[in-house]
């Protein structure tokens, strides 16, 4: 079945613990990115990345890295996660970007930082 | 950061009445996307609009490009409670790796 993973799918974790949000694909998608979803404020990009070793910044990259070494995993790490990164966050990938890109997305990963 | 401006953000309707969903921007986009997401899931594709003035129909939904590629919207007929959901557009630009959505349509059909 043609999926996005993504790992955990919730957790609650201390100010400054640092956490790895695994994200994988099955689709052989070259593009891939990572949104923060809040109330009120729909769906903003954090990072994204074009291909193998090809990332970019979204909207919203502060506090937030990644690394895409192999074509079907794309990882959200916070280094040192603060409780303004409490949020819904999902992963999602697309066969090509932009024009007629459909991006298909994991279930989520709730994320909550005390 | 190029804005989309959905609305209404909220909607509460009956069964089997009419609606139309809007999504705006100051910004010309190379295309537009809608997505349906419900509760716990991410959100699915609905459908691309690409060329202004575009009109797109997916059963009872019926999606419009604005002919100057800043605007859309999204018209239900006869919604029903399966139509329950939230709904957001999306816009890419020139910069293809770069998407922008919009604030969301919280949408409620009753029974």
């Amino acid at each position: 079945e043609a999926q996005v993973t993504q790992n955990p799918r919730y957790l609650i974790t201390v100010t400054g613990k640092k956490l790895t949000v695994t994200c994988s694909q099955n689709m052989n998608h070259e593009y891939m990115s990572w949104y923060r979803q809040d109330p009120g404020l729909g769906l903003r990009q954090i990072y994204y990345s074009m291909n193998v070793e090809v990332t970019d910044k979204g909207d919203v990259p502060e506090g937030y890295k990644v690394s895409r070494k192999e074509k079907r995993n794309f990882p959200l790490i916070l280094e040192s996660p603060s409780p303004n990164q409490t949020s819904l966050y999902f992963c999602a990938s697309s066969l090509r970007p932009g024009v007629a890109g459909e991006l298909f997305f994991g279930e989520g990963s709730r994320l909550t930082v005390l | 950061t190029q804005l989309l401006e959905q609305s209404p953000q909220f909607l509460s309707i009956q069964e089997g009445e009419n609606l139309t969903v809007y999504c705006n921007s100051s910004s010309v986009f190379s295309s537009l996307q809608w997505y349906r997401q419900e509760p716990g899931e991410g959100p699915v594709l609905l459908v691309t609009v690409v060329t202004g003035g575009e009109v797109k129909k997916l059963k009872r939904l019926t999606f419009q490009f604005g002919d100057a590629r800043k605007d859309s919207s999204l018209h239900i007929t006869a919604a029903q409670p399966g139509d329950t959901g939230l709904y957001l557009c999306a816009a890419q630009n020139t910069n293809a790796g770069k998407s922008t959505f919009g604030d969301g349509t919280t949408l409620t059909v009753k029974p």
